[in-house]
């Protein structure tokens, strides 16, 4: 059964830093892309990262550009989203995801999602 | 940012049979991208609902249909059940955005 859990997340102030987990399991992590998206509250789903199945490649949602770094291990079956210089703006619920055929550029599985709360 | 416009809410009695648009533009339905939709239950995670326009993964109920045409995408439920109330999001691709992956606004459905 494919899994995703992720952890992390919890009350940071402005400015600082967290990184959030992605575990996986039953699957071959090593073939897949996987995603971060993340839920502010009451709010919609949005793109925030994704790292290539090799991590040879990383793109990211402009608004956390040059802030966020997604990376993974696919020998410990993790991959990871640092995240600095926190913003009000970034509270939400994180979601990691996995991405289907890369030609259908869809999500086909996700985790149950971990909090992150940057109060003002 | 949301590209991919959706009704805020719809509602239909149990057994009836509703419908959710979702509007795009040239850069990504229209473009050729595929349409695809998630169903979240009420502290839920999203759950795919339909790849590709119009396929159903294993286990949704037949339904729920989806379909595609020119710049916008469509999700159909018949046979309206209580356990469908739910917020749903289309979701695609957009070739001039930065990262690309686009979702919907989102539309509460509510089941009378």
């Amino acid at each position: 059964e494919v899994q995703l859990v992720e952890s992390g997340g919890g009350v940071i102030q402005p400015g600082g830093s967290l990184r959030l987990s992605c575990s996986a399991s039953g699957f071959t992590l090593s073939n897949f892309w996987i995603h971060w998206v993340r839920q502010a509250p009451g709010g919609g789903l949005v793109y925030v990262a994704r790292i290539k199945p090799d991590a040879s490649r990383a793109e990211y949602a402009d608004s956390v550009k040059g802030r966020f770094t997604i990376s993974r291990d696919n020998a410990k079956n993790m991959v990871y989203l640092q995240m600095n210089s926190l913003r009000v703006e970034d509270t939400a619920v994180y979601y990691c995801a996995r991405e289907g055929p890369v030609i259908i550029k869809n999500f086909d599985y996700w985790g149950q999602g971990t909090l992150v709360t940057v109060p003002s | 940012q949301s590209v991919l416009t959706q009704p805020p809410a719809v509602s239909g009695a149990p057994g009836q049979t509703i419908s959710i648009s979702c509007t795009g533009s040239s850069s990504n339905i229209g473009a050729g991208f595929d349409v695809h939709w998630y169903q979240q239950a009420q502290g839920a995670a999203p759950k795919l609902l339909i790849y590709g326009n119009n396929h159903r993964p294993s286990g949704v109920p037949d339904r729920f249909a989806g379909s595609k045409s020119g710049t916008s995408g469509s999700l159909a439920i018949t046979g309206l059940q209580a356990e469908d109330e739910a917020d749903y999001y289309c979701q695609s691709f957009d070739i001039s955005l930065s990262g690309g992956y686009i979702f919907g606004t989102g539309t509460k459905v509510t089941v009378l």
